[in-house]
């Protein structure tokens, strides 16, 4: 089956890092995507990552290693306004997006 | 980043009426389009999936002559809620799928989002 593996909850202090963690299985693999949901708001896309390595992008960045089935979402300087819940996403062989359940990210001071 | 608009974002309506919710990417051609339902402190559930001038393909659970898609071009996709209950009552979100930004990978965006509250 297609699953998407990845914490409920993390927290972390304001100017800290932090690495949230996805572990994916897919019938086929076509990349694995990052979105942020702030509470009551839709997603918006933060990454996309179809080959192997890291994608740097401002304070955040996204790793993806395909043999180990295996990303994460890296955040850098963190802010009060990163608190939110970030979703990995797989897309699979029909282009189809496999989501996680998300991992709610708690900032505190 | 691209961006798609969703229409209207809150509403609110008597038990038993329908309710129509549209979906527009507004600066690029949505090769698909998504509708996902979201209650309180849950995950995104997908509903279905369509594309342009096709029939849409509901998951399951999903009843297909409650929840009407249509899908009339490539930046245009509603959901209608028919005969909506308060059991309905939900946050709605699409999302579209495409190039966008002059990248060279389609990527999903998505919509605000509708609240709908079924009275």
């Amino acid at each position: 089956g297609q699953n998407i593996d990845q914490p409920t909850e993390m927290t972390a202090t304001e100017g800290a890092i932090v690495q949230i963690n996805c572990t994916y299985q897919t019938s086929g693999f076509n990349g694995l995507f990052w979105y942020q949901q702030h509470a009551g708001e839709a997603p918006t896309f933060l990454s996309y990552n179809v080959l192997d390595g890291l994608e740097e992008k401002g304070r955040f960045s996204s790793f993806l290693s395909r043999s180990k089935g295996y990303s994460y979402l890296l955040l850098k300087e963190l802010q009060m306004k990163d608190s939110a819940s970030y979703l990995c996403a797989g897309m699979d062989s029909n282009y189809q997006l496999i989501w996680g359940a998300g991992t709610k990210l708690i900032i505190k001071p | 980043g691209a961006v798609v608009s969703q229409h209207p974002s809150r509403v609110i309506c008597k038990s038993g009426t329908s309710v129509k919710i549209e979906c527009r990417s507004l600066d690029f051609q949505a090769t698909t389009m998504f509708w996902y339902r979201q209650f309180p402190k849950q995950s995104l559930m997908l509903m279905a999936t369509s594309n342009e001038g096709s029939k849409a393909t509901y998951e399951q659970g999903v009843e297909k002559d409650k929840f009407l898609i249509n899908h009339a071009s490539l930046t245009l996709s509603t959901l209608t809620v028919t005969s909506a209950h308060p059991e309905d009552s939900s946050f709605y979100i699409c999302s579209a799928r495409g190039l966008a930004g002059g990248t060279q990978q389609e990527t999903q965006y998505f919509g605000p989002g509708t609240r709908l509250l079924v009275l």
